[in-house]
């Protein structure tokens, strides 16, 4: 069964901080990798995504690490702010055609302490 | 225009109830999708519909029943449902790679 498994559960970090959530997959069948942001209440947004075929995206604050050969991408946030704490959901798209059904890591709650 | 929106945001219901979530998207997608939200939980896919025609069911219970009527709506009909089926219910909608969600309907069954 095609599983994306997602560490830190938690994360508490300082204001200016860097926080780092990493994800891992086991199937190479997947050609996209979108992090979502989630607030409470509200529904997930897509934050940044990179394809197998680069390894590092960078938008503002953003980075997401990507090691093909170890099945393995992470989220970096760099100067994290109180307004960045949610919950941070990684993800792959299932290869082929256009549907683009994703399969979600369980998330990372995300605490920036001011 | 790129938003998918969701009505109503709240929606209470008892177990006899019929009650329907709606979902629209402007951007031309012709992907949409109903997921399922549990507290603390990621999303889990119910249907996804793929040019209008429902392409995925994920052995998801006959009290919910989706309904594409154009390209730009989905409709999620609700009969019957049971106390554990309260969640927040995702509507999305995808072009190739990117999917976009809507805000949710809070749904709590009584």
């Amino acid at each position: 069964q095609q599983q994306v498994k997602q560490s830190p559960q938690s994360l508490i970090v300082q204001k200016g901080g860097i926080s780092i959530i990493n994800c891992a997959y086991e199937n190479t069948a997947f050609d996209y990798f979108p992090w979502y942001q989630q607030f409470p209440g509200k529904g997930p947004a897509l934050l940044i995504a990179i394809r197998p075929d680069v390894s590092e995206k960078k938008e503002g604050r953003f980075t997401i690490s990507f090691n093909k050969s170890a099945k393995q991408f992470s989220l970096h946030i760099m100067d994290s702010q109180p307004g960045d704490s949610a919950t941070y959901f990684c993800a792959a798209r299932g290869y082929g055609g256009s549907q683009g059904n994703l399969i979600f890591g369980k998330g990372t709650k995300l605490s920036v302490k001011p | 225009d790129t938003e998918v929106t969701q009505t109503p945001k709240h929606l209470v219901m008892g177990m006899t109830n019929k009650k329907s979530l709606k979902c629209e998207q402007h951007m031309g997608h012709r992907a949409m999708y109903w997921y399922k939200q549990k507290a603390k939980k990621p999303p889990e896919l119910m249907f996804v519909y793929s040019y209008e025609k429902l392409s995925i069911n994920e052995s998801v219970p006959s009290r919910f029943s989706p309904e594409c009527p154009n390209s730009s709506l989905l409709n999620l009909h609700l009969h019957a449902l049971q106390p554990e089926d309260s969640a927040l219910y995702l509507c999305a909608s995808s072009q190739e790679w990117v999917q976009f969600f809507g805000p949710g309907t809070r749904l709590t069954v009584l």
